[in-house]
């Protein structure tokens, strides 16, 4: 089975912090994806990577960075957390043909 | 640019009837893949059924089937027989064959009445 694997599930930080949060998936896949999800505006895309060290901005990239040394892991950067970055994050990936596979989230509270 | 769009916000169905989600795209592609996953409450996103655009065969597996319309542009999901453990957030999904990237819909949260 497929495993993509969320470092949290549940993170509290506070205003002005720089947060990380960090992906890691077990099938070789090419593709990693962060989105964030907000009731009502289904899932965003914030950033993906199609390989190692490469990115490409998504929908929504403002007060958000990505990390992408090894094939594996794929991490998400708020530079400085603002309380509009309160939401859940759901990271995926997947190969370059059919679904993507998706981790269990983490719910980011910023205060 | 592709969209997803996914009218209905929240449905509802009586446990062992049969309801439909319903989702239309927009895209100027020929070839592609088309999605739908679940998402139960506080639990992980998992797919539930993929569509190739090239088949012209609908989907199935097990409870669950789409009707694709190509033409049309849509690709609703019925499932059948409902389940309490069907209740989830359903969303529909849009991948081109050559492309990295994913469009998801807006979700519809289905209840399941016992």
């Amino acid at each position: 089975d497929v495993k993509v694997t969320q470092s949290s599930r549940y993170l509290v930080k506070r205003t002005g912090e720089k947060v990380f949060l960090e992906c890691v998936q077990d099938m070789d896949h090419e593709n990693m994806f962060w989105y964030r999800q907000d009731p009502g505006l289904g899932l965003r895309l914030i950033y993906f990577s199609y390989d190692v060290k490469m990115k490409e901005k998504g929908d929504i990239p403002e007060g958000y960075s990505v990390s992408r040394e090894k094939k594996e892991r794929f991490s998400l950067i708020l530079e400085s957390a603002s309380t509009n970055q309160t939401s859940m994050y759901l990271c995926a990936s997947s190969s370059r043909q059919f679904q993507a596979f998706f981790g269990q989230g983490t719910r980011l509270t910023v205060v | 640019a592709q969209t997803v769009t996914q009218s209905q916000p929240e449905m509802s169905v009586q446990e062992a009837e049969t309801v439909t989600l319903s989702c239309t795209y927009d895209t100027s592609e020929s070839d592609y893949y088309l999605f739908w996953y679940k998402q139960p409450p506080s639990r992980q996103m998992i797919l539930v059924i993929r569509q190739e655009a090239y088949k012209q065969q609908n989907a199935t597996e097990n409870r669950f089937s789409v009707n694709f319309q190509k033409a049309a542009k849509s690709f609703s999901l019925k499932i059948s027989d409902s389940q309490l453990g069907d209740a989830a957030m359903y969303f529909c999904a849009y991948r081109r064959r050559t492309g990295n990237q994913f469009y998801f819909g807006t979700g519809t949260s289905l209840t399941v009445i016992p």
